[in-house]
């Protein structure tokens, strides 16, 4: 079967770092998505890895190992307004996405 | 219209009712998806559509049905709605199967 794996809930500190990771088995392998959903909300995309390696984007960065199945979602400098869920995602090789449950990400002052 | 809209944005239903879901996009994206989300579980697909006049079956299709016949709508239509229907519904877009998903406010749903 296809499985996705993540944390199911995270606390962390303004200002500080926090990484939340992502294993994955899926049928096939065509990129993975991270998400941020707020409470009540539609996810959001914040970023795409297909190639091993680090993406970064501003505060957040995201990494890919494709031969051990594993991402990360590093996000720096924390801010009240990152208290949400982040979603991983995989597409397939039927290119749909494959979804975690998702990591509550809580930041207390 | 800007993006994609999703209506109703929330409702109640009696077992055995029929409704349909609607979700319309203006950015011309050739994928719609329907999901469903659920406390403790991630987004399961129901139906997709890659291209205006196609649908497929996701992961959950069972008592939902969709059509796509025009680029911008993707009604998702429940027959006859039971309790276990009880959900968020998302509809997303993309300009592509392997591109982002842009999704829409969402439509809670009770079925009692």
């Amino acid at each position: 079967g296809q499985n996705i794996d993540q944390p199911t809930e995270m606390t962390a500190t303004e200002g500080a770092i926090v990484q939340i990771n992502c294993t994955y088995q899926t049928s096939g392998f065509n990129g993975l998505f991270w998400y941020q959903q707020h409470a009540g909300e539609a996810p959001t995309f914040l970023s795409y890895n297909v190639l091993d390696g680090l993406e970064e984007k501003g505060r957040f960065s995201s990494f890919l190992s494709r031969s051990k199945g594993y991402s990360y979602l590093l996000l720096k400098e924390l801010q009240m307004k990152d208290s949400a869920s982040y979603l991983c995602a995989v597409l397939d090789s039927n290119y749909q996405l494959i979804w975690g449950a998702g990591t509550k990400l809580i930041i207390k002052p | 219209i800007a993006g994609i809209t999703q209506a109703p944005t929330s409702q109640i239903l009696a077992a055995g009712r029929r409704m349909t879901l609607r979700c319309t996009q203006d950015m011309r994206h050739n994928a719609m998806y329907w999901y469903r989300q659920d406390l403790g579980l991630g987004l399961r697909l129901i139906h997709y559509s890659n291209t205006a006049g196609t649908t497929g079956k996701g992961e959950v299709p069972d008592g939902y049905s969709v059509s796509r016949a025009n680029t911008d709508d993707f009604p998702l239509t429940l027959a006859s709605a039971v309790p276990s229907q009880t959900s968020v519904y998302f509809c997303a877009s993309s300009v592509s199967g392997s591109n982002e998903q842009f999704f829409g406010p969402g439509t809670r749903l009770t079925v009692l």
